[in-house]
C-alpha cells in the first residue's frame, strides 16, 4: 500500500532551536496538508498545498512557522525558533483533489506523525 | 458555522458489546463529504470511510457500519461485537467542495473496549 512518510517520528529539542519536519506524500497526490494535534486544540490545520502551491497557511504562526514544497515528493514544515507551546504531534496528509469544485478521487491519507517535544 | 460535533468524549464497553459513536455536522453546502478516521494508541490516523452528501445509503464493512441521515445531519458509526483491538480515538470529519480537500475534524471519541 502507498503511504505518506514522515520524518522524524520523534524530535526532542530545546527552546530556540530550529525544527524541520519532512513529508513524502503519496505519489500522484496533488494536495498536501499539515495538521497539528494537541490535547487542547485537537486536530487543527496549519497549511496546505495544491500542486505545490500554498493555498492556505492561516493556521500557522507566521513569525516562526514556514511550510514549503520544494518538489512534488517533499513537503517541509519548519519552526524557528521553537517554543515549548509548539510541543504536539504534527501530521502530514496527502490526497488527490480534482476540479475547481474540489471533487475527490481519494480521501486524505495521513502519515504516522512527528511527535515534537520542545523543552 | 460549518463544523463537526462528537458529543461523546469517552465510551467504555465490554468486549462483544455493540457501540455507536455519534457525529453531528453543520454545513451550508449541498455537496460535502463525511469521514471517519481511527487513531489507535500507536498514534497514526487511519482512514475508515468517506461518504458524499448525495449517497445516503448505509454502509457495512465487517463489524463496522455507518448510518448517514441528512435529515438529522448525522453520520453515526456502529461497531458490532466490539473487540479490544477496537480501542482507539475515533474522529468524524467534514469537507466540502470549496475547501479543496481540507478536513474539519470533530474532537474525537475515545473508545475503550475491556476484555
Amino acid at each position: 500500500d502507498a503511504r505518506v512518510t514522515q520524518t522524524p517520528r520523534h524530535k526532542v529539542t530545546e527552546m530556540g532551536q530550529e525544527v524541520t519536519m519532512r513529508c513524502q506524500p503519496i505519489l500522484g497526490h496533488n494536495t498536501v496538508f499539515w495538521y497539528r494535534q494537541t490535547m487542547m486544540q485537537g486536530l487543527e490545520l496549519l497549511a496546505y498545498f495544491r500542486n505545490r502551491a500554498p493555498l492556505d497557511d492561516s493556521g500557522m504562526p507566521k513569525d516562526r512557522f514556514s511550510a514549503e514544497m520544494p518538489d512534488a515528493t517533499l513537503a517541509t514544515l519548519k519552526i524557528q525558533p521553537s517554543e515549548p507551546r509548539d510541543s504536539a504531534v504534527y501530521f502530514c496528509a496527502s490526497g488527490l483533489v480534482k476540479g475547481t469544485g474540489g471533487s475527490y478521487n481519494s480521501p486524505l491519507h495521513f502519515g504516522n506523525g512527528t511527535r515534537l517535544t520542545v523543552t | 458555522a460549518q463544523k463537526v460535533t462528537q458529543a461523546q468524549t469517552e465510551i467504555s464497553v465490554v468486549e462483544k458489546e455493540d457501540v455507536t459513536l455519534d457525529c453531528v455536522y453543520e454545513t451550508r453546502d449541498t455537496t460535502y463529504y463525511l469521514f471517519w478516521y481511527k487513531q489507535p494508541p500507536s498514534g497514526e490516523l487511519v482512514f475508515l470511510i468517506r461518504r458524499n452528501s448525495f449517497d445516503e445509503q448505509n454502509e457495512i464493512s465487517g463489524r463496522y457500519s455507518w448510518n448517514f441521515q441528512k435529515s438529522t445531519s448525522s453520520f453515526n458509526f456502529t461497531i458490532t461485537a466490539s473487540q479490544v483491538v477496537d480501542s482507539a480515538v475515533y474522529f468524524c470529519a467534514l469537507s466540502w467542495g470549496s475547501t479543496l480537500g481540507r478536513l474539519y475534524f470533530g474532537r474525537g471519541t475515545q473508545l475503550t473496549v475491556w476484555p
